[in-house]
């Protein structure tokens, strides 16, 4: 089991570009999470797709985008970069045991390092 | 902002000596979890406890919990250099699947 993986591992992208993230879920697990994480800080909740749908979303604005694939994998999608959107980029997977049970641990993969010139 | 706080926000120790960290949150939880990153890069899942439970082990780790006081403590003993590391506390929102808030963290350093 591969476990999650992300790609591309580093980044370099102009201001105003767009950007695509990728992440493969862990073998069974339907649920994937997007995080950023400043340098310094704890991870920042971006949203969570499930069912190929997005289920909850954190305080990111609409140039965050994502998708989630029927094999389960997932992209995040960023336009119009910001010398601010420069983070290690987190994917997390877990199962989905309905709601309210939320006692479930979630994967992370190694993240993609975003930097923004 | 519902994100919670790990304290200190940093720690040295020497290898061999106890590390204790601190988690203060803000919300109801169904759970708390701690999880450990190396340099920067994924995040490793450590432990769980449920909101009706009061501690946990799992190795040298030794997590305990205080739902009246919404704070959470992680101990480990006898450290080892490949301990150090950033660690963060993290709990499931409250009406939300397993979206997660994670605190500031508290990182680690075990010298040898």
């Amino acid at each position: 089991d591969a476990g999650v993986t992300q790609s591309p591992t580093h980044l370099i992208k102009t201001r105003g570009q767009q950007v695509t993230l990728r992440c493969s879920p862990k073998s069974g697990h339907d649920t994937v999470s997007w995080y950023q994480q400043a340098l310094g800080q704890g991870p920042q909740f971006i949203f969570q797709y499930y069912e190929e749908e997005e289920r909850q979303r954190g305080n990111f604005p609409d140039r965050f985008s994502g998708h989630q694939f029927p094999n389960y994998s997932s992209e995040l999608n960023v336009n119009a970069l910001l010398l601010g959107d420069s983070a290690l980029y987190l994917c997390a997977s877990s199962p989905d045991r309905g709601f309210p049970n939320v006692n479930t641990e979630a994967f992370f993969g190694q993240g993609t390092r975003l930097t923004v010139v | 902002s519902q994100q919670g706080e790990e304290d200190p926000q940093a720690l040295s120790i020497q290898e061999g000596e106890n590390a204790t960290m601190n988690c203060s949150y803000k919300t109801s939880i169904n759970n708390l979890q701690w999880y450990r990153q190396n340099s920067g890069r994924g995040l490793v899942h450590l432990i769980l406890i449920r909101s009706n439970e009061r501690e946990k082990h799992s190795g040298r780790l030794r997590v305990t919990l205080d739902t009246s006081k919404k704070s959470s403590s992680l101990l480990i003993t006898a450290s080892r250099a490949a301990d150090t590391a950033s660690y963060f506390c993290a709990h499931p929102n409250s009406g939300g699947y397993q979206k997660v808030t994670f605190g500031t963290g508290t990182k680690l350093q075990v010298i040898p």
